[in-house]
Formats: C-alpha cells, sequence, structure tokens
C-alpha cells in the first residue's frame, strides 16, 4: 500500500539558511499535519491543513511557514535556521470526514543545522 | 488543555517477559487513544487504537484498555521479543485532531 512520502529524508544546513521540506499524502488523504521532533523528545505539533486551508497552528516559529497545494502535498519552509531547529520532521495524513481516522505518518526528514 | 503523561523509562526486559507501560492522560470530552511505535531512525507507525471509554485496542500481541474512571491507556504485552525493541509513544487527539503525545519510553528486549 502507498504511504505517505517525505522529501528531502536527510537534509544539512547552515545556520541562517533556508530549507524546505516536502511531503506527499497517500492518496485520498486530504489533511496534512506537521510535527517535530527533537532528540529524545516527543513529536510536537506544528501545523494542520485540511483542503488546502490551514486548519490549526501549534508551536511553530515565526521563521516557518507551511501550505497545501491543489494535489495535497504540502511544504514546510524554514527561514534563519538556528542550531535549536535540528530536528526529525514527520508530515502525517488522514483522510478527513472519517470519525477517528488515524494519522498515518511518513518516515521523516531529519535536518541538522550547523 | 490535552496532556500525556507516560511511564518514564527506559524499561529492559529479557525475553518472554510480561510488559507493561503506563499511560494516563488528561483531556475534555471524548478523546480518542492511540500507541505509536518508533524503531531506530523510522517514523512513526500507529501500534493500535481506541476510541471510546472501554475499548480494547490490540495488534500484534499488544493490547490496551481505555479506561476513562482511571483515565489510562496502560499497554501490554504478554510476551516481548527481541524485535518489540522500539521507544513507545501514547498520544491522543481531542476536539483538536493533532496528536499530543507523552514523552515516550524506550523498550529494549534482551535475548
Amino acid at each position: 500500500a502507498a504511504g505517505v512520502i517525505q522529501s528531502p529524508r536527510h537534509l544539512i544546513k547552515e545556520k541562517r539558511e533556508t530549507a524546505t521540506l516536502k511531503c506527499y499524502p497517500i492518496p485520498r488523504h486530504d489533511t496534512v499535519y506537521w510535527y517535530q521532533q527533537g532528540p529524545g523528545q516527543d513529536p510536537q505539533f506544528l501545523i494542520s491543513f485540511y483542503e488546502k486551508m490551514q486548519s490549526d497552528k501549534g508551536s511553530i516559529p515565526d521563521r516557518f511557514s507551511a501550505q497545501q497545494f491543489s494535489d495535497y502535498h504540502s511544504e514546510l519552509n524554514m527561514s534563519s535556521l538556528e542550531l535549536g531547529d535540528s530536528a526529525l520532521y514527520f508530515c502525517a495524513t488522514q483522510k478527513e470526514g472519517i470519525a477517528q481516522e488515524t494519522q498515518y505518518f511518513g518516515p521523516g526528514t531529519r535536518l541538522l543545522v550547523l | 488543555g490535552n496532556s500525556v503523561t507516560q511511564m518514564e523509562g527506559p524499561v529492559t526486559l529479557s525475553e518472554e517477559a510480561f510488559l507493561t507501560i503506563n499511560c494516563t492522560y488528561t483531556a475534555t470530552g471524548y478523546p480518542s487513544l492511540f500507541w505509536y511505535v518508533q524503531y531506530p531512525g523510522e517514523g512513526l507507525q500507529l501500534l493500535l487504537k481506541a476510541t471510546k471509554a472501554d475499548d480494547k485496542g490490540s495488534n500484534k500481541g499488544f493490547e490496551a484498555t481505555y479506561r476513562k474512571e482511571t483515565t489510562s491507556f496502560h499497554l501490554e504485552k504478554g510476551s516481548v521479543q527481541v524485535s518489540d525493541s522500539a521507544v513507545y509513544f501514547c498520544a491522543l487527539t481531542g476536539s483538536a485532531r493533532q496528536l499530543t503525545f507523552g514523552s515516550g519510553t524506550q523498550l529494549t528486549v534482551l535475548p
């Protein structure tokens, strides 16, 4: 079965650079969530989209932005990168409209900021 | 707001031992409860879930029962295997659809 695809899988950036992370949902999934997992930490919710509109916002820094496109893929744009942004970034996708539907996670993008 | 408190690890067991990882939660309304597992270097995989009180989720020999009276969702397995070594996260969704995770429990099973 098709799974959630994230790219790139690994990314190394310098401080103050920008990064773009991409997430491709499972077919027919219309909701995307982004989570950040620091080393040894639990995943923290950043932002979510449903039908290309932002649906909820968590602890996402102002330096980050995200959007969902017409094909339902999503991109997380990160600017002015800081050392503390080094983390594993997951997206999870879901089929909206089904009660208690499960979120399915991608393999993550590991970002290292030097 | 929502919160999940999870048994602190790490937990080290011998193969075929009984496993319990405690999880309690705070949430308004009627949350759905989940256990996710994360193998080294991989993403999060749903292990099991329960969506209403007294529901029991089960998968791969793991079980957890949604206990509203004690606000708990403890994970159990009768006989662990080396391949069960991973980090286990308890999580919930409430009126907000995003997942709120516990701090994770590292399980190591020794042969």
